[in-house]
């Protein structure tokens, strides 16, 4: 079963664009990860924020994480034709077993 | 940087045949993964080795499935009869400690 929930399901913006998708979950987490997903390939690492953070950033990335409200959202800045894939989130229940949502899928128009 | 090697890439098989999926996974990585990702879905656990032992496979549907991981190694994931619900995208991943999961490219899987 996937304990997490990736809103929207699609997002489309020009090239120099923030993009911004949110994650809901439902049971404790020891951390949430993001991964990215080009078209046909494997996921990507991207960040992975604890449980016992807020804020995490790397690169053009921006993870915030609310542990009160059982979410968390992913901030592109400056989107590049490159961003265009799907992502996903990814919750650790302290077990090293990472429960997936289903994706946002991205795609940066030129 | 090191990859988590899988083959094939695609495979084609008619339903009730059998199909094996090969992984290996980064050097060291005592920790191997098999997902199975649906289109238009996140990718879901089917087993999880530490080392050559299973830890998790309570998602495999062992009346079909069947994974090894002998030597701590390189990995096979079978399915033995295939049936058109098993189209999918079979994800392979490994990872040392609690660090971040390594992905392969998978094997796209098509039931005809």
């Amino acid at each position: 079963s996937q304990q997490g929930e990736e809103d929207p399901q699609a997002l489309s913006i020009q090239e120099g664009e923030n993009a911004t998708m949110n994650c809901s979950y439902k049971t404790s987490i020891n951390n949430l990860q993001w991964y990215r997903q080009n078209s046909g390939r494997g996921l990507v690492h991207l960040i992975l924020i604890r449980s016992n953070e807020r804020e995490k950033h790397s690169g053009r990335l921006r993870v915030t994480l609310d542990t009160s409200k059982k979410s968390s959202s992913l901030l592109i800045t400056a989107s590049r034709a490159a961003d265009t894939a799907s992502y996903f989130c990814a919750t650790d229940q302290n077990d090293y077993k990472l429960s997936f949502g289903a994706g946002t899928t991205v795609t940066v128009r030129a | 940087e090191a990859e988590v090697a899988q083959s094939p890439r695609y495979k084609i098989t008619e339903k009730s045949q059998a199909v094996a999926f090969w992984c290996d996974p980064i050097s060291g990585h005592a920790t191997l993964y098999w997902y199975r990702q649906i289109l238009g879905q996140g990718p879901e656990l089917l087993v999880q080795f530490q080392d050559e032992s299973v830890v998790d496979d309570s998602q495999l549907p062992k009346d079909r499935f069947s994974a090894e991981r002998l030597k701590g190694v390189d990995s096979t994931l079978k399915i033995q009869p295939a049936e058109l619900g098993d189209s999918a995208m079979y994800l392979c991943a490994s990872n040392g400690g609690d660090s971040p999961l390594h992905f392969g490219n998978g094997t796209r899987l098509t039931v005809t």
